[in-house]
């Protein structure tokens, strides 16, 4: 079974402080894939990042950084210097080699008080 | 941003109605999917296609029930509505069954 635990509800910083979303997934699976996406108060749900299995390097683009690490099945987002735009609630989600299905975690909503 | 467009955006209905959402796509991407959004579930699978059609359920599916008769089209219909049916429903699709990308949702009441 595939599962998807986002353990932060909610989050409050305020702006220019660091914030990490904590994602930990299940599964049997040794061929993966791991996403994170956006969805701002509009409603849309932004793809942010794909990151496979076999590819445990950490990834950054600009404020945003991604940290995969199998041996604790976390793949953990991290914001440096958050912004008021920065707003929003994250899914982290999981998708297995075995199936075409996603599984989405329930999500953090993460306000940036300025 | 990937082509999906999704219609009705917003609708009203009574129990027992039947309902049906169109999610159009620009992509000629392979896989669709559709959700619902509900609070504290984040995003649940109903259906998903992987190609013309080609369908399978997801997690939540009893209730639903799609259609995808050409490539761009895919339709969700709930054949009798309910008010536990009352959601945001969001399409996506995929190129590879890798990283989705979503419609802008349409918000269902059933009352």
């Amino acid at each position: 079974a595939q599962k998807v635990t986002q353990a932060q509800t909610e989050i409050s910083v305020v702006e220019k402080e660091d914030v990490t979303l904590d994602c930990v997934y299940e599964t049997r699976d040794t061929t993966y894939y791991l996403f994170w996406y956006k969805q701002p108060p509009s409603g849309e749900l932004v793809f942010l990042i794909r990151r496979n299995s076999f590819d445990e390097q950490n990834e950054i683009s600009g404020r945003y950084s991604w940290n995969f690490q199998k041996s604790t099945s976390s793949f953990n987002f991290t914001i440096t210097a958050s912004q008021v735009v920065d707003s929003a609630v994250y899914f982290c989600a999981l998708s297995a080699k075995s199936g075409n299905q996603f599984y989405f975690g329930t999500g953090t909503s993460l306000t940036v008080i300025p | 941003d990937a082509g999906i467009t999704q219609s009705p955006r917003h609708k009203v209905t009574e129990t027992g109605t039947p309902v049906t959402l169109r999610c159009h796509q620009t992509e000629n991407h392979r896989y669709m999917y559709w959700y619902r959004q509900d609070p504290g579930h984040g995003l649940r699978l109903i259906h998903y296609s992987y190609g013309v059609k080609d369908t399978d359920k997801g997690e939540v599916s009893d209730g639903y029930s799609v259609s995808r008769s050409k490539t761009e089209d895919f339709l969700l219909t709930l054949e009798s509505a309910t008010s536990s049916q009352t959601s945001v429903y969001f399409c996506a699709i995929s190129e590879l069954a890798l990283e989705q990308y979503f419609g802008p949702g349409t918000r269902l009441t059933v009352t």
